[in-house]
Protein backbone atom coordinates (compact mmCIF):
# COMPACT_ATOMS: atom_id res chain seq x y z
CA UNK A 1 0.00 0.00 0.00
CA UNK A 2 0.87 3.64 0.05
CA UNK A 3 3.22 4.78 2.50
CA UNK A 4 1.91 7.68 4.95
CA UNK A 5 3.09 10.91 5.17
CA UNK A 6 5.35 12.07 8.07
CA UNK A 7 4.72 15.16 10.07
CA UNK A 8 7.50 17.44 9.57
CA UNK A 9 8.93 18.39 12.62
CA UNK A 10 7.87 22.12 14.00
CA UNK A 11 9.74 25.12 15.66
CA UNK A 12 7.62 27.26 16.64
CA UNK A 13 9.08 31.03 17.81
CA UNK A 14 8.06 34.58 18.49
CA UNK A 15 8.40 37.45 16.18
CA UNK A 16 11.89 39.14 16.91
CA UNK A 17 13.63 36.32 18.12
CA UNK A 18 16.25 33.76 16.18
CA UNK A 19 15.45 30.90 15.32
CA UNK A 20 17.70 27.93 14.73
CA UNK A 21 16.90 24.90 12.35
CA UNK A 22 18.90 21.89 12.01
CA UNK A 23 20.06 18.97 9.82
CA UNK A 24 22.04 16.01 9.72
CA UNK A 25 23.14 14.68 6.80
CA UNK A 26 24.66 11.03 5.26
CA UNK A 27 26.82 11.33 3.01
CA UNK A 28 30.65 12.26 4.35
CA UNK A 29 31.42 12.83 0.68
CA UNK A 30 28.80 15.42 -0.15
CA UNK A 31 30.99 18.72 -0.60
CA UNK A 32 28.00 21.08 -1.03
CA UNK A 33 25.02 22.03 0.59
CA UNK A 34 22.10 24.21 0.21
CA UNK A 35 19.16 25.29 2.32
CA UNK A 36 15.81 26.13 1.03
CA UNK A 37 12.73 28.11 2.06
CA UNK A 38 9.25 26.32 0.23
CA UNK A 39 5.96 28.56 1.05
CA UNK A 40 2.36 26.99 0.90
CA UNK A 41 1.83 26.24 -2.95
CA UNK A 42 5.32 27.52 -4.20
CA UNK A 43 8.42 25.28 -5.17
CA UNK A 44 11.68 25.61 -2.99
CA UNK A 45 13.68 28.74 -2.97
CA UNK A 46 17.05 29.51 -2.76
CA UNK A 47 18.30 31.00 0.98
CA UNK A 48 21.94 30.28 1.38
CA UNK A 49 24.11 27.49 0.31
CA UNK A 50 27.95 26.72 1.60
CA UNK A 51 30.63 24.60 0.35
CA UNK A 52 32.72 21.93 2.43
CA UNK A 53 35.78 23.86 3.04
CA UNK A 54 34.03 25.88 4.75
CA UNK A 55 32.17 25.96 8.49
CA UNK A 56 29.79 28.93 8.17
CA UNK A 57 28.42 31.64 5.74
CA UNK A 58 26.48 34.53 5.77
CA UNK A 59 23.92 36.04 3.90
CA UNK A 60 21.01 39.33 5.07
CA UNK A 61 19.67 37.57 8.78
CA UNK A 62 20.81 34.40 7.83
CA UNK A 63 24.15 32.28 8.66
CA UNK A 64 24.53 28.72 7.93
CA UNK A 65 26.99 26.70 10.17
CA UNK A 66 28.39 23.37 8.54
CA UNK A 67 29.60 20.52 11.28
CA UNK A 68 31.65 17.89 9.28
CA UNK A 69 32.84 16.10 12.25
CA UNK A 70 29.19 15.27 13.08
CA UNK A 71 27.74 15.85 9.56
CA UNK A 72 25.80 18.78 11.26
CA UNK A 73 24.04 21.86 9.48
CA UNK A 74 22.33 24.50 10.98
CA UNK A 75 20.44 27.94 9.31
CA UNK A 76 20.19 30.19 11.56
CA UNK A 77 17.74 33.39 11.43
CA UNK A 78 18.20 36.45 12.80
CA UNK A 79 15.12 38.39 14.13
CA UNK A 80 12.08 35.69 13.05
CA UNK A 81 9.53 38.07 10.71
CA UNK A 82 6.09 36.63 10.24
CA UNK A 83 7.22 35.95 6.31
CA UNK A 84 9.90 33.80 7.44
CA UNK A 85 7.00 31.45 8.27
CA UNK A 86 7.72 28.36 5.67
CA UNK A 87 8.96 24.75 5.44
CA UNK A 88 12.90 24.31 5.16
CA UNK A 89 14.88 21.86 3.74
CA UNK A 90 18.60 21.25 3.58
CA UNK A 91 20.42 19.53 0.34
CA UNK A 92 23.90 18.05 0.61
CA UNK A 93 25.38 17.39 -2.94
CA UNK A 94 28.11 15.23 -3.99
CA UNK A 95 30.95 16.22 -6.43
CA UNK A 96 31.21 12.47 -7.36
CA UNK A 97 27.24 11.56 -8.12
CA UNK A 98 26.15 15.63 -8.72
CA UNK A 99 22.81 14.23 -7.51
CA UNK A 100 21.15 17.07 -4.90
CA UNK A 101 19.39 14.82 -2.08
CA UNK A 102 17.23 16.62 0.12
CA UNK A 103 16.34 16.33 4.15
CA UNK A 104 12.81 15.71 5.21
CA UNK A 105 11.80 19.55 6.22
CA UNK A 106 11.27 21.52 9.39
CA UNK A 107 8.20 23.81 9.69
CA UNK A 108 9.21 27.00 11.22
CA UNK A 109 6.31 28.93 12.19
CA UNK A 110 6.68 32.62 13.97
CA UNK A 111 4.28 33.67 16.31
CA UNK A 112 3.09 37.47 15.92
CA UNK B 1 14.04 35.92 -18.36
CA UNK B 2 11.59 33.26 -17.04
CA UNK B 3 13.95 30.59 -15.04
CA UNK B 4 12.00 27.16 -14.65
CA UNK B 5 8.94 26.72 -16.45
CA UNK B 6 6.33 24.12 -15.47
CA UNK B 7 3.15 22.53 -17.47
CA UNK B 8 0.62 22.01 -16.56
CA UNK B 9 -0.18 23.30 -12.96
CA UNK B 10 -2.93 20.80 -12.38
CA UNK B 11 -3.51 17.50 -13.81
CA UNK B 12 -6.13 14.56 -13.02
CA UNK B 13 -5.31 10.92 -14.60
CA UNK B 14 -7.25 8.37 -14.61
CA UNK B 15 -5.42 5.15 -13.52
CA UNK B 16 -3.51 3.66 -16.68
CA UNK B 17 -3.51 6.99 -19.10
CA UNK B 18 0.06 8.09 -19.90
CA UNK B 19 1.16 11.79 -19.52
CA UNK B 20 3.96 14.00 -20.22
CA UNK B 21 5.05 17.23 -17.76
CA UNK B 22 6.80 19.49 -19.38
CA UNK B 23 9.78 21.50 -17.69
CA UNK B 24 11.81 24.10 -20.01
CA UNK B 25 14.23 26.73 -18.42
CA UNK B 26 16.13 29.55 -20.27
CA UNK B 27 19.13 29.93 -17.79
CA UNK B 28 21.91 27.80 -20.44
CA UNK B 29 21.62 25.68 -16.87
CA UNK B 30 23.41 22.13 -17.40
CA UNK B 31 21.44 20.49 -14.79
CA UNK B 32 18.09 19.11 -14.57
CA UNK B 33 16.33 17.35 -12.57
CA UNK B 34 12.61 15.98 -11.59
CA UNK B 35 11.66 15.46 -8.08
CA UNK B 36 8.40 14.38 -6.19
CA UNK B 37 6.95 15.79 -3.02
CA UNK B 38 4.23 14.18 -1.34
CA UNK B 39 2.62 15.52 1.82
CA UNK B 40 4.91 16.02 4.83
CA UNK B 41 7.66 14.74 3.40
CA UNK B 42 10.80 16.23 1.29
CA UNK B 43 11.46 16.39 -2.16
CA UNK B 44 12.55 13.03 -3.66
CA UNK B 45 14.93 12.64 -7.00
CA UNK B 46 13.12 10.71 -9.77
CA UNK B 47 15.37 11.56 -12.42
CA UNK B 48 18.55 13.71 -13.22
CA UNK B 49 20.50 15.13 -16.54
CA UNK B 50 23.78 16.91 -16.38
CA UNK B 51 23.66 17.46 -20.35
CA UNK B 52 21.69 16.83 -23.34
CA UNK B 53 21.68 13.20 -24.73
CA UNK B 54 22.45 12.15 -20.43
CA UNK B 55 20.33 11.50 -17.91
CA UNK B 56 20.28 9.12 -15.18
CA UNK B 57 18.25 7.75 -12.46
CA UNK B 58 17.20 8.87 -8.84
CA UNK B 59 15.91 7.80 -5.87
CA UNK B 60 12.37 7.18 -7.24
CA UNK B 61 12.81 6.27 -10.73
CA UNK B 62 10.39 3.28 -11.32
CA UNK B 63 6.89 4.19 -13.61
CA UNK B 64 9.24 7.38 -15.18
CA UNK B 65 10.97 8.64 -18.31
CA UNK B 66 12.68 11.46 -19.20
CA UNK B 67 14.83 12.63 -22.33
CA UNK B 68 17.03 14.96 -22.97
CA UNK B 69 17.24 16.34 -26.45
CA UNK B 70 17.67 20.07 -25.50
CA UNK B 71 19.55 21.97 -22.97
CA UNK B 72 16.38 23.79 -22.17
CA UNK B 73 14.14 20.93 -21.73
CA UNK B 74 13.77 18.36 -19.78
CA UNK B 75 10.00 16.28 -20.17
CA UNK B 76 8.54 13.58 -17.42
CA UNK B 77 7.22 11.19 -18.88
CA UNK B 78 4.38 8.55 -17.13
CA UNK B 79 4.41 5.85 -18.82
CA UNK B 80 0.73 4.04 -16.85
CA UNK B 81 -0.04 6.20 -14.32
CA UNK B 82 -0.96 4.96 -10.95
CA UNK B 83 -2.72 5.99 -7.50
CA UNK B 84 0.83 6.20 -6.24
CA UNK B 85 1.75 8.59 -7.79
CA UNK B 86 -0.50 11.30 -7.16
CA UNK B 87 1.84 14.05 -5.70
CA UNK B 88 3.21 17.47 -6.50
CA UNK B 89 5.93 17.14 -9.15
CA UNK B 90 8.64 20.05 -9.15
CA UNK B 91 11.91 20.44 -11.90
CA UNK B 92 15.07 22.04 -11.54
CA UNK B 93 18.15 23.68 -12.88
CA UNK B 94 21.46 24.48 -11.94
CA UNK B 95 25.05 25.14 -13.15
CA UNK B 96 26.56 21.87 -12.20
CA UNK B 97 28.44 23.29 -9.65
CA UNK B 98 25.96 25.54 -8.26
CA UNK B 99 22.02 26.15 -6.37
CA UNK B 100 19.32 24.52 -8.29
CA UNK B 101 16.49 26.70 -9.02
CA UNK B 102 13.00 25.43 -9.10
CA UNK B 103 9.62 25.16 -11.26
CA UNK B 104 6.28 25.94 -9.45
CA UNK B 105 4.84 22.45 -9.43
CA UNK B 106 2.55 20.32 -11.38
CA UNK B 107 0.01 19.49 -8.96
CA UNK B 108 -1.29 15.73 -9.83
CA UNK B 109 -3.62 13.36 -9.15
CA UNK B 110 -4.28 10.33 -10.35
CA UNK B 111 -7.46 8.45 -9.57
Amino acid sequence: GESVGLHLPTLSVQEGDNSIINCAYSNSASDYFIWYKQESGKGPQFIIDIRSNMDKRQGQRVTVLLNKTVKHLSLQIAATQPGDSAVYFCAERSGATNKLIFGTGTLLAVQP
Amino acid sequence: NAGVTQTPKFQVLKTGQSMTLQCAQDMNHEYMSWYRQDPGMGLRLIHYSVGAGITDQGEVPNGYNVSRSTTEDFPLRLLSAAPSQTSVYFCASSLNEGAAFFGQGTRLTVV
